[in-house]
């Protein structure tokens, strides 16, 4: 099985920062990699696909980049409903593992 | 609107079984496979296994394997998921959630762009 690790494990942010996460595969996936948000007791809300495409209706100051290996999920202006968890998941191979998640609080 | 609803909230003893419903409307169930994801309380994410709905075929993570059972009734647009010799551990909430790529596009990129509103499944003696 592929392993996803993400960095950090939580982040400390204030509204209006840029924040950047980080998602590691343990074999190259390409760029099947996607990220979802979660807010506490709600389901996960898919934010970006194969990388780098941003979900319908999903704000543009979500992006993701990477390939290979090495991915990252970037906020340029946290706003205040930014803040909850946020995962990866590679859809390169089955089965389809996710990230531990980034829990994104305010600072 | 394209929706995925859950069936509720169960509680079962150790070595017992659970089935989760999973009600599709708003799209063409045949076209897309679905999901199921579960989440043990304060973890991550954890995906089970797919299916596909215009088969029936799944493919299921082998952790699970020998102890889960996914299926679907397309009459009623509906997926199941039964997961069997329950313990604690399997004390989690459980997603369905749909591919975003329909079958028939080889080369789209799986992601899983609707999801039911989970199902509580305690196990506890």
């Amino acid at each position: 099985d592929i392993q996803m690790t993400q960095s950090p494990s939580s982040l400390s942010a204030s509204v209006g920062d840029r924040v950047t996460i980080t998602c590691r595969a343990s074999q190259s996936i390409n760029s099947y990699l996607n990220w979802y948000q979660q807010k506490p007791g709600k389901a996960p809300k898919l934010l970006i696909y194969a990388a780098s495409s941003l979900e319908s209706g999903v704000p543009s100051r979500f992006s993701g980049s990477g390939s290979g290996t090495d991915f990252t999920l970037t906020i340029s202006s946290l706003q205040p409903e930014d803040f909850a968890t946020y995962s990866c998941q590679q859809s390169y191979s089955l089965p389809f593992t996710f990230g531990q998640g980034t829990r994104l609080e305010i600072k | 609107q394209v929706q995925l609803v859950q069936s509720g909230a169960e509680v079962k003893k150790p070595g017992a079984s659970v089935q989760v419903s999973c009600k599709a409307s708003g799209y063409t169930f045949t076209d897309y496979y679905l999901h199921w994801v579960r989440q043990a309380p304060g973890q991550g994410l954890e995906w089970m296994g797919w299916i596909n709905p215009k088969s029936g075929g799944p493919n299921y993570d082998q952790k699970f394997q020998g102890r889960v059972t996914m299926t679907r009734d397309t009459s009623i647009t509906t997926a199941y998921m039964v997961l069997s010799s329950l313990t604690s551990d399997d004390t989690a909430v459980y997603y369905c959630a749909r591919d975003r790529r329909p079958y028939y596009d080889t080369n789209g990129r799986d992601a899983l762009d609707v999801w039911g509103q989970g199902t509580l499944v305690t196990v506890s003696s």
